[in-house]
């Protein structure tokens, strides 16, 4: 089945500051690649998504890129501000699974 | 957008008893749902995918005696925690799959006594 490693486990930054999250993934048929965002207690929000056929995708300060040869994808965050602290999590279908997820915290 | 519900939102239990947590998709039909379990500080584990009309596929090390699923309408699976034990305290969210996309359940967490 899919394997999906996430790294860094934990991530700090100062506000402003851009945060970057690594995925890497072992199937090479999958073909979606989302990120969640997990706030404590909740469900996780979708937040960006990309599908295999393009290798980037931006929405305002979050934007995905993907290397399908190399089978990884990252999630960069620009102009972080301390509302962006959570937990980050990326998947790969199919079904999603997840990486173990990555703890940001955006110091003001 | 697609919206999932899942009842009940938190449930305590005593050891030994069962407990029984539906997942809905309000607005759409799923054909299959998955159902994850998220222990604190970790990552949510796929425990089972959920096809309805047929017999669910557990994931490796998740007992199917154990976690019983049921996908009886195209709008409604339901996960059964039998004889419940307290290493089986956890937040459980379900999931239900429209096209390429997964649409979570706000998660039931279970505390058992």
């Amino acid at each position: 089945g899919e394997n999906v490693e996430q790294h860094p486990s934990t991530l700090s930054v100062q506000e402003g500051d851009s945060a970057v999250i690594k995925c890497t993934y072992s199937d090479s048929a999958s073909n979606y690649f989302p990120w969640y965002k997990q706030e404590l207690g909740k469900r996780p929000q979708l937040i960006i998504d990309i599908r295999s056929n393009v290798g980037e995708k931006k929405d305002q300060r979050i934007a995905v890129t993907l290397n399908k040869t190399a089978k990884h994808f990252s999630l960069h965050i620009t102009e972080t501000q301390p509302e962006d602290s959570a937990v980050y999590f990326c998947a790969a279908p199919p079904p999603l699974v997840f990486g173990k997820g990555t703890r940001l915290s955006v110091i003001a | 957008g697609a919206v999932v519900s899942q009842h009940p939102s938190r449930v305590i239990c005593k050891s030994g008893t069962s407990v029984k947590i539906e997942c809905r998709s309000l607005d759409f039909q799923a054909t299959t749902m998955f159902w994850y379990r998220q222990f604190p500080k970790q990552s949510l584990m796929l425990m089972a995918t959920s096809n309805e009309g047929s017999k669910a596929t557990y994931e490796q090390g998740v007992e199917k005696d154990k976690f019983l699923i049921n996908h009886a309408s195209l709008t409604l699976s339901t996960l059964t925690v039998t004889s419940a034990h307290p290493e089986d305290s956890s937040f459980y969210i379900c999931s239900a799959r429209l096209v390429h996309e997964q649409f979570f359940g706000p998660g039931t967490r279970l505390t058992v006594l």
